[in-house]
């Protein structure tokens, strides 16, 4: 079956812009994650929805960053007024359980963003 | 917050056996997984490592020690498509989201 899609692959944004990443998960899974990981870096968390509610956006690192997933299915990250620090892969995972941390996430292919 | 240690990179030949260590500090820890990421592509599964011991699987097994706060990964007979970056990861309680460390990039030569 199909696995975790994201777009765009490559997003180039002028300093300043606002830009949507889009996820789709794999059909069925509950738990959606947004990572953001920096050149030769590791993923770092971002945010994470259970179906439709957003129970942690601890990982969020300004109010420029905001995310949602209104019908528990597709989820859209948008960064408002984009920064040059705003630069990365941003990588949307899925699972298919409910709070089960001990379940594997499914990662899609990520968004380069590059701002200028 | 949780810190994860993994060495940055590391060279091996095709057809020998290399080993990848990962230690971490976290508070309530859950569980250890390893990802592959080659460039530009997904981070993909290789194992979960929840309880002392080692789990094998083809080419490649992984072995946690929860006492010590250290893990390894092990791939045997390598190949050339093993260059890649692999990824440890942490799972605490009360978080759902996974903790990378920063990854070690293998670089498999002929």
């Amino acid at each position: 079956g199909a696995g975790v899609s994201q777009s765009p692959r490559y997003k180039v944004a002028k300093r300043g812009q606002d830009v949507a990443l889009r996820c789709d998960p794999i059909s069925g899974h509950v738990s959606l994650f947004w990572y953001q990981q920096a050149l030769g870096q590791g993923p770092e968390f971002l945010t994470y929805f259970q179906n439709e509610a957003q129970l942690d956006k601890s990982g969020l690192p300004s109010d420029r960053f905001f995310a949602e997933r209104p019908e528990g299915s597709v989820s859209t990250l948008k960064i408002q007024r984009t920064q040059q620090e705003d630069s990365a892969v941003y990588l949307c995972a899925s699972s298919p359980l409910l709070q089960e941390s001990s379940y594997e996430q499914y990662f899609g292919p990520g968004t380069r963003l590059t701002v200028t | 917050g949780q810190n994860i240690d993994q060495p940055t990179e590391m060279t091996a030949t095709e057809g020998a056996i290399v080993q990848i260590n990962c230690t971490y500090q976290t508070s309530g820890f859950n569980g250890l997984f390893w990802y592959q990421q080659h460039a530009g592509e997904a981070p993909t599964f290789l194992s979960y490592n929840v309880l002392d011991g080692l789990e094998e699987k083809g080419r490649f097994s992984s072995f946690l020690s929860r006492s010590k706060g250290y893990s390894y990964l092990l791939l045997k007979e390598l190949q050339m498509k093993d260059s890649a970056s692999y990824l440890c990861a942490v799972t605490v309680r009360r978080a759902n989201n996974l903790f990378f460390g920063t990854g070690t990039r293998l670089t498999v030569i002929p």
